[in-house]
């Protein structure tokens, strides 16, 4: 497809569990996002990437997560040892460009955690 | 400390009237604005972006006003339609070190018959 796709679309876990979230970005977008959204809260930026490497990752809130890119494409949310405050859709979003005027992001449809 | 302030958290219109959403900022050094609206259950989706030269852009109905020397945006819809129905979402990022995005927690717009 032409847009931003992630998945599973829902995963429910048992606390203390670790998931991996995956995002396929726009074909030929550099620039790749995760955010976080927790229930009728606002998004939280968690990391980007520029090509393959993070030079942002100042919103992951805490070791347990991690995050990596390769062939400028596919990346995987890593999530270890799950906490009940984990729950939340993730969202990922991708921009031709990063930081800039131009940079308009396109964003998937989100994955629901759960976390038991 | 940098932030991003919406308001009203929420708004009740008719369909066929016009609103407006606020967003104060006091992000620092600025490097852009964004608007999003974001449906029910779906990733935002970006309505506009504007850099501190732009005071004003449109994107069909949608008006998106910037004031950076008082730190003031302002999104205006015209005409609303049931689909405008909606959480809109102003984004404030800051120039490097990084790229960091600031988010506001919405004004939630409900559009009614």
């Amino acid at each position: 497809g032409a847009g931003v796709s992630q998945s599973p679309s829902n995963k429910v876990t048992e606390k203390g569990k670790d998931v991996e979230l995956r995002c396929d970005p726009i074909s030929g977008h550099t620039a790749l996002y995760w955010y976080r959204q927790r229930l009728g809260q606002g998004l939280e930026f968690l990391i980007y990437f520029q090509g393959n490497s993070a030079p942002d990752k100042s919103g992951l809130p805490s070791d347990r997560f991690s995050a990596e890119r390769t062939g400028e494409s596919v990346s995987t949310l890593t999530i270890q040892r799950t906490q009940q405050e984990d729950s939340a859709v993730y969202l990922c979003a991708s921009s031709s460009e990063a930081g800039g005027w131009a940079d308009t992001q396109y964003f998937g449809p989100g994955t629901r955690l759960t976390v038991l | 400390k940098n932030q991003v302030e919406q308001s009203p958290q929420s708004l009740i219109i008719l369909e066929g009237k016009n609103c407006t959403l606020q967003c104060n900022y006091t992000v620092s050094p600025f490097s852009n604005l964004r608007w999003y609206k974001q449906d029910t259950g779906r990733g935002p989706v970006s309505l506009t972006i504007m850099t501190f030269s732009e005071n004003t852009k449109s994107n069909g109905r949608y008006t998106a006003t910037l004031d950076a020397d008082t730190k003031q945006s302002s999104l205006h819809i015209t005409a609303s339609q049931l689909s405008d129905s909606a959480s809109y979402i102003c984004v404030v990022s800051r120039v490097a070190p990084g790229n960091q995005f600031y988010f506001g927690t919405g004004t939630s717009l409900t559009v009614i018959p």
